[in-house]
């Protein structure tokens, strides 16, 4: 099976700043497709951005951006300019055919007024 | 809104009953997905159906059994329930051709008392 491996369970940023979420996987396919989601106390899941791996080029969504290592099978999420409303469980996810997802164990992200 | 519809949101029951959660994915999309979230838990994956069929599954319990109609929309059943069955259930759709992110539902909150 896929493991998503997410290393940090808890960080925190101070509002206004930037951080960093990092996420590990273990695949031996090239082709696949990588996600980061948000989960807030309300506990709905909100896809945050996504990557397909055959693009070299890192997604951005507004103040969320990816940096994608393929060779080191690392996804990792950057937040700018971080807002009060971006205090979340965030999860990383892989999916090679759609039949899974994989989730990692998810990170706390906690901004600080 | 993501187009997921899961009822019912919250759901009290005793142990040893049955419950029956269901799901109605997002327009054209062929893929269901059941996942189990326990508190302060990660996203456990239990089954996915496309189309009609079972695809994939995951650490589902014997007690646990679930089914998609004709019309796409997903049944989760559990039975003989326990306390530690006490969780937030989500349902996801998705394609898978391409594959597309998952799209999740609201969840339904079990309480087994």
């Amino acid at each position: 099976a896929q493991t998503v491996t997410q290393s940090q369970p808890e960080m925190s940023v101070q509002e206004a700043e930037t951080v960093t979420l990092s996420c590990t996987y273990d695949t031996s396919e090239s082709d696949y497709y990588l996600f980061w989601y948000k989960q807030p106390p309300s506990r709905q899941m909100i896809l945050v951005i996504r990557q397909e791996a055959y693009k070299q080029q890192n997604a951005t969504e507004n103040r969320f951006s990816v940096n994608f290592q393929k060779a080191a099978k690392s996804f990792s999420l950057k937040i700018s300019d971080s807002q009060l409303g971006d205090a979340a469980m965030y999860f990383c996810a892989y999916s090679r055919t759609g039949n899974q997802f994989y989730f990692g164990t998810g990170t706390s992200l906690t901004v600080i007024p | 809104d993501s187009g997921v519809t899961q009822t019912p949101k919250h759901l009290i029951t005793a142990t040893g009953q049955r419950v029956t959660l269901r799901c109605s994915p997002r327009s054209g999309d062929l893929s269901v997905y059941w996942y189990q979230q326990s508190l302060d838990q990660g996203l456990q994956f239990l089954i996915h159906y496309y189309n009609g069929e079972e695809r994939a599954k995951g650490n589902i319990l014997e007690r646990f059994s679930a089914q998609q109609f004709p019309d796409l929309h997903s049944e989760l059943n559990l039975s003989s329930l326990e306390l530690g069955d006490s969780a937030l259930y989500f349902c996801a759709s998705a394609k898978i051709t391409p594959v597309t992110e998952a799209f999740f539902g609201q969840g339904t909150r079990l309480t087994v008392v």
